[in-house]
């Protein structure tokens, strides 16, 4: 079975200023790993997942996420934070997706 | 892209009655389907796995009794949520998986259904 983590409950950051949300996995074999994005009273949409391959993947609206093994995380990256991008984040892992407890993000103009 | 539709979006019943809930894949075919539950700031917890034309699988602490799924088609699960109560007033949120990309690896949610009980 996977879980997942997600220590920050809230994230703040300036609108331009690098925007990382950080989420740590436990595994029993090889972690299936996904970030969501929910926005308010709203379903989740998909932004990137790992199964395989290189580690740093590349998702939708120029959100990259970094697969480390050696650090059991999977931290969900933005060069430069758009006001728009505050919403709530869930890092889910395995074909059931479980998933943690979120984090939300703002970024001020 | 895929989309997956819910209906109604939102709900008001009366403690004790029986609310419907519909998810739809619309523009593929999903073999199966996910149901979730989110309370407010909180994350989302899976209740049910639905696969077409076979009992839904519950996760554990959920009652199969109250919570009753069906899949009948490759593009259609409902949830009934029966004999009502407050404390089932919750955000509802289906997610589908689709046939023709081997959909193991990711699923499509549709947009919830607050209901709320009265």
């Amino acid at each position: 079975a996977q879980s997942v983590a997600q220590p920050e409950d809230q994230v703040n950051v300036a609108e331009g200023n690098p925007l990382t949300v950080k989420c740590t996995y436990s595994v029993s074999g090889n972690p299936y790993l996904f970030w969501y994005v929910q926005y308010p009273n709203r379903g989740l949409q998909f932004l990137l997942k790992y199964i395989t391959g290189d580690n740093l993947v590349k998702g939708s609206y120029g959100f990259e996420a970094e697969f480390n093994k050696s650090q059991t995380s999977f931290h969900l990256k933005k060069p430069s934070a758009l006001v728009s991008d505050s919403a709530l984040y869930f890092c889910a892992a395995d074909y059931k997706l479980s998933f943690g407890a979120g984090t939300t993000v703002t970024v001020r103009a | 892209g895929a989309v997956v539709s819910q209906h109604p979006s939102w709900v008001i019943c009366k403690s004790g009655t029986s609310v419907k809930i519909e998810c739809r894949s619309l523009d593929f075919q999903a073999t199966t389907m996910f149901w979730y539950r989110q309370f407010p700031k909180q994350s989302l917890m899976l209740m049910a796995t639905s696969n077409e034309g076979s009992k839904a699988t519950y996760e554990q602490g959920v009652e199969k009794d109250k919570f009753l799924i069906n899949h009948a088609s490759l593009t259609l699960s409902t949830l009934t949520v029966t004999s009502a109560h407050p404390e089932d007033s919750s955000f509802y949120i289906c997610s589908a998986r689709d046939r023709a990309a081997g959909g193991f690896y990711e699923q499509y949610f549709g947009p919830g259904t607050r209901l709320t009980v009265t």
